[in-house]
């Protein structure tokens, strides 16, 4: 069973959509979680980091549920820019132990 | 700035051949990795460093060596190409550990 398991998808919505992907962990031990986006053919980068409490980011709204061991990321009124793969993250004990999920991709249309 | 640079951007390798890649960050990050990406696999951790003469093994590390000389240079060297490394190499740079890594553009490395 991999560490970091995603749906890959993709998920085909259209714009002004609501979204909602999770992203299961199997190590109790990972201490801090993030979502990356990674578009076609380039480099990931960090949406946002997932707190244990809920953190929302304009549009963006992650969460954590400890107890289920599961990470949310809720996209409300997709945009067409928002089409790319999103990448759940765990971190656990020890530098730089990130274990990535193999990602979910959205695709918004018109 | 130019953040964390990375060459060549396509390579194509025989079996057997060796070769360096090469990954630079100009924002004096302590944290350095080097990442592969599969269909299907996800990232994967090759090696990383915490510091200038400091380097450690990550996930998949065989086939792979590195060193850290300066700060700002993190090579990854390919001892002896083999198929089951063609993928696409980030390298990234982090100023500390639970903190966002930046990536490089990447390597697209092919090995027939």
């Amino acid at each position: 069973r991999k560490e970091v398991e995603q749906d890959p998808g993709p998920f085909n919505v259209p714009e002004g959509a609501t979204v909602a992907f999770n992203c299961t962990y199997s190590n109790s031990a990972s201490q801090s979680f993030f979502w990356y986006r990674q578009d076609c053919r380039k480099e990931p980068k960090l949406l946002m980091s997932v707190y244990s409490s809920g953190n929302e980011d304009g549009r963006f709204t992650a969460q954590l549920n400890r107890a289920s061991q599961y990470i949310s990321l809720l996209i409300r009124d997709s945009k067409l820019s928002d089409s790319a793969t999103y990448l759940c993250v765990g971190m656990n004990t020890g530098f730089q132990k990130l274990v990535f999920g193999t990602g979910t991709r959205l695709l918004v249309s018109p | 700035n130019a953040g964390v640079t990375q060459t060549p951007k396509f390579q194509v390798l025989k079996t057997g051949q060796s070769m360096t890649l090469q990954c630079a960050q100009d924002m004096n990050h302590e944290y350095m990795s080097w990442y592969r990406q599969d269909p299907g696999m996800g990232l994967r951790l090759i090696h990383y460093s915490v510091g200038a003469g400091i380097t450690d093994q990550g996930e998949v590390p065989n086939g792979y060596n590195v060193s850290r000389s300066t700060t700002e240079d993190f090579p990854l060297r390919l001892l002896s190409a083999a198929p089951s490394q063609t993928s696409v190499y980030f390298c990234a740079s982090s100023p500390g550990t639970g903190i966002e890594q930046y990536f490089g553009p990447g390597t697209r490395l092919t090995v027939t």
